[in-house]
Parts: C-alpha cells; structure tokens; sequence
C-alpha cells in the first residue's frame, strides 16, 4: 500500500520567509505528484503537479521538486505572505489513466504578519 | 483544468437519517470519486463512481452506507445513508480525465456534514 508522509505537520514563520515543505512516499512506482492547498472547512485546490518524467514544476512564487529514487517531494514558496496561511497536501498517483491518489495528512503553515 | 460543484455545502443532520451530495463538473471527465475527510484528518478514498455502472469501492466502505450514482460524464450523487456522528466529515468529489488532460485531479469545495 502506497503511503505518503509530510512533515512537519505545522509550521509558523513570519512574512517573508521562505517556506519548505516537505513529502515522502513510499512506492517507488509513482506515477505523478499532484500538491494540494486546503483553507479551513474548505476543499481543495490543486497547485502543482510533477509528472513522475519530470524533476520540477513553477507557478509564480511555487515551486515543486520531484526524486523519485529517494522518494522525496519538496514545496518551495518564495517570501511567504499571510494569505499563504494554510493546509498543504502531497499525494501520489498510482498509475496510468487511474487518477486515483494517495494523500499525505498535510502541513498547516501559518504565515505571521 | 474542471471546475467541480457541490450542494449543499454544509448540513447538520440527525441520526438515523440518510442525505444526497450532488457533483457537477463543467467539462466532461473520465473519472470520478468520492473522498471523506473526518475532523482533523487528511483525505480518503471512498469510491470511484462509475458511469452508467455501479461504483468501486475501496476497503472499509460498502455501497448499503454510500450508494452512489453517475448517470453521466459530468454529474455523481453520494448518499451517506442511516447516519451517526461518526459519519460527520467533509465529503468531497474530485474529478480528471477530461480532454487534454495531463492526469491532473481536482476537488470540489466540499460538504461538510454534522450529524447529531
């Protein structure tokens, strides 16, 4: 059974700092990485989303890295801002045309004014 | 990318009583589940609801307790049916697979159910 870890679970730091998140997975067979942003009592939006060919993926102040062969994720976001303060989740996709994922419990991130 | 809503987007039930989630996606998609998120916790698998056809679901959960439906590519049913207060959670219907995709799933807004 897949399984996928985030840690740390909680994470505070002030504006402006840079923020690292961190996932790790356990089947090697991975066919995608998909990070989620959940805001309390709300569902999920979708941030990025690293194909297993690939090493990273960039939105604006996002960037996600992918190492298969050690079974790390990596969520960068460049001078965090309040509004970043959040639940942050991982999740693995199994296979092709499957679409089904594996979640990670999520990193909650408070960004201090 | 598909836009997913869901209705209602909250409820507080009684226990005993069984209520209907709605799913709708504004692009077709090939498949469809069905996740529950309990207080505190990440994300689970409920189902694949599948078109046309009874849904697939995942270790720990039986179509008698969540029957669902998708009569078509864009739109799926839950019914979390007989409830206690362990059922309160956030339900949440994702989708992927529509044209062009590129494997990437997305998520409706949730509902999120308080039974007493």
């Amino acid at each position: 059974k897949q399984e996928v870890t985030q840690i740390p679970a909680a994470l505070s730091v002030p504006e402006g700092e840079n923020l690292v998140l961190n996932c790790s997975f356990t089947d090697s067979a991975i066919y995608n990485l998909q990070w989620f942003r959940q805001d309390p009592g709300k569902g999920l939006t979708s941030l990025l989303l690293i194909q297993s060919s690939q090493r990273e993926q960039t939105s604006g102040r996002l960037n996600a890295s992918l190492d298969k062969s050690s079974g790390r994720s990596t969520l960068y976001i460049a001078a965090s801002q309040p509004g970043d303060s959040a639940t942050y989740l991982c999740a693995q996709g199994w296979a092709f045309n499957d679409y089904k994922l594996s979640f990670g419990a999520g990193t909650t991130v408070t960004v201090r004014a | 990318s598909a836009v997913i809503s869901q209705k209602p987007s909250r409820d507080i039930c009684q226990r005993g009583t069984s209520l209907t989630i709605q799913c709708q996606v504004d692009s077709q998609v090939t498949m469809m589940f069905w996740y529950r998120q309990q207080p505190g916790q990440s994300l689970t698998l409920i189902a694949t609801a599948n078109q046309g056809s009874e849904a697939t679901y995942e270790s720990g959960f039986v179509i008698d307790k969540f029957p669902i439906s998708r009569p078509n590519l864009t739109f799926s049913t839950l019914t979390v049916s007989n409830m206690s207060p362990e059922d309160s959670s956030i339900y949440l219907c994702s989708g992927g697979g529509g044209g062009g995709s590129t494997g990437e799933l997305f998520f409706g807004e949730g509902s999120r159910l308080t039974v007493l």
